[in-house]
């Protein structure tokens, strides 16, 4: 069954600091993997796309990894802001079929 | 470029009556549209995948006639939850394709039944 799994469940940082989410997928084959940003009441807006044979991809302060062989992603945010305060998804798409949704890390940035 | 919108944004009805969400993609032509419904602190769940000009493809255990889904042109997508009751308040979410398959969300629609 294709699952996608992250940890941790929540996180709460102080302003200025790093952090790193963690993804775990069981879905195989698949045409790429997506982190997105989703804030309170809005929908999903897309951080990193990585097709499966790309290790790692920055947008700005957040820098995605992917290890195909253990079948982990990361998504580490540098120098965190208030504004990254939300919830943050990553998603397995499978070769022409359903996105698969982790159920999310919820991120509470604190000043 | 590739925007999706949703109206409206928050929707508050009585219980019994109908709700129509819309989802258009603003500046692109959406093959496939896709409505997702999200629960408090819970994951998107895909209620339906539509194309333009037929019928939609719901998921399972998604009433097709609670939940009707138009398709009509290839950027507008319409959600209709009929007789609406307290247990389908949820956050509606459509998102939209074009030519690549990578998927555009909106911005949701937050739904009270009350």
């Amino acid at each position: 069954k294709n699952q996608v799994e992250q940890s941790p469940q929540s996180l709460i940082i102080l302003e200025g600091k790093n952090c790193t989410l963690q993804c775990n997928y069981t879905v195989s084959p698949f045409s790429n993997l997506r982190w997105y940003k989703q804030d309170t009441g809005r929908g999903p807006v897309s951080l990193t796309i990585m097709t499966f044979s790309e290790n790692t991809k920055s947008n700005g302060r957040y820098t995605a990894t992917l290890d195909a062989d253990t079948k982990q992603s990361s998504l580490h945010i540098t120098a965190s802001q208030l504004s990254d305060s939300a919830s943050y998804i990553c998603v397995v798409v499978p070769y022409g079929n359903k996105l698969v949704f982790g159920a999310g890390t919820i991120l509470r940035v604190k000043s | 470029g590739a925007v999706v919108s949703q109206h409206p944004s928050r929707v508050i009805c009585k219980s019994g009556t109908s709700v129509k969400i819309e989802c258009r993609s603003l500046d692109f032509q959406a093959t496939t549209m896709f409505w997702y419904r999200q629960f408090p602190k819970q994951s998107l769940m895909l209620m339906a995948t539509s194309n333009e000009g037929s019928k939609a493809t719901y998921e399972q255990g998604v009433e097709k006639d609670k939940f009707l889904i138009n398709h009509a042109s290839l950027t507008l997508s319409t959600l209709t939850v009929t007789s609406a009751h307290p247990e389908d308040s949820s956050f509606y979410i459509c998102s939209a394709t074009g030519r690549t398959d990578t998927q555009y969300f909106g911005p949701g629609t937050r739904l009270t039944v009350l």
